[in-house]
């Protein structure tokens, strides 16, 4: 079982749609998480970290369930610039230090049309 | 101020040839790190340093990959010999090291080996 699994989409959606990703961890123990973008053959970039009490950042909200082992990932009015993949990520040692490593997922292709 | 930078951003090489990617992290930055990046595997992470120290080259796929980290401002991913199955988007990346879960990345080598 893959360490971080998203569903790869693609999702393709109008402008103005809400779309939401969802993205499962295998290590119960993992401490951090965060929503890094990737644009098209560019490197990726840290979107936001995700919180255990949920967290927004304009219309990005994100969410955590340790319980389930399960983050999310909400956009709303979405626009045409939010076409990118959207990459599930989390450190994957509790205690200690893991000196700043990630795991990504695969990410979820998001494709918004006008 | 620099990000990171990566070079070359994109080699040609033929099967057998030795290739050496080469990386400079953010200037201060102490955790460095190496992936590869495949459309059928996503991000892998092969290999990282802190202070210039491997801690883990767990993901580092054969004996025929290496890397190095001489000082600070420095770091080598060498391929030797190269495989067709070793085309994929190498990624460099620093981060301060702690648990910000903030990675800046270079804008990656793209390598095809024939």
């Amino acid at each position: 079982r893959k360490e971080v699994e998203q569903d790869p989409g693609p999702f393709n959606v109008p402008e103005g749609a809400t779309v939401a990703f969802n993205c499962t961890y295998s290590n119960s123990a993992s401490q951090s998480f965060f929503w890094y973008r990737q644009d098209c053959r560019k490197e990726p970039k840290l979107l936001m970290s995700v919180y255990s009490s949920g967290n927004e950042d304009g219309r990005f909200t994100a969410q955590l369930n340790r319980a389930s082992q399960y983050i999310s990932l909400l956009i709303r009015d979405s626009k045409l610039s939010d076409s990118a993949t959207y990459l599930c990520v989390v450190t994957p040692n509790a205690g200690g230090t893991s000196y700043g490593k990630l795991t990504f997922g695969q990410g979820t292709i998001l494709t918004v049309h006008p | 101020d620099a990000g990171v930078i990566q070079s070359p951003r994109h080699e040609v090489t033929e099967m057998g040839q030795e290739v050496t990617l080469r990386c400079k992290p953010i200037s201060g930055h102490n955790s460095l790190f190496w992936y590869r990046q495949t459309m059928m595997r996503g991000l892998e992470l092969l290999i990282y340093f802190n202070n210039n120290v491997p801690i883990d080259d767990s993901g580092m796929p054969e004996d025929r990959f290496s890397a190095k980290m001489p000082n600070a401002s420095f770091s080598t991913l060498k391929i030797q010999p190269s495989e067709p199955r070793d085309s994929a988007v190498y990624f460099c990346a620093s981060s301060l090291g702690g648990d910000t879960g903030e990675l800046f990345f270079g804008e990656g080598s793209r390598l095809t080996v024939l």
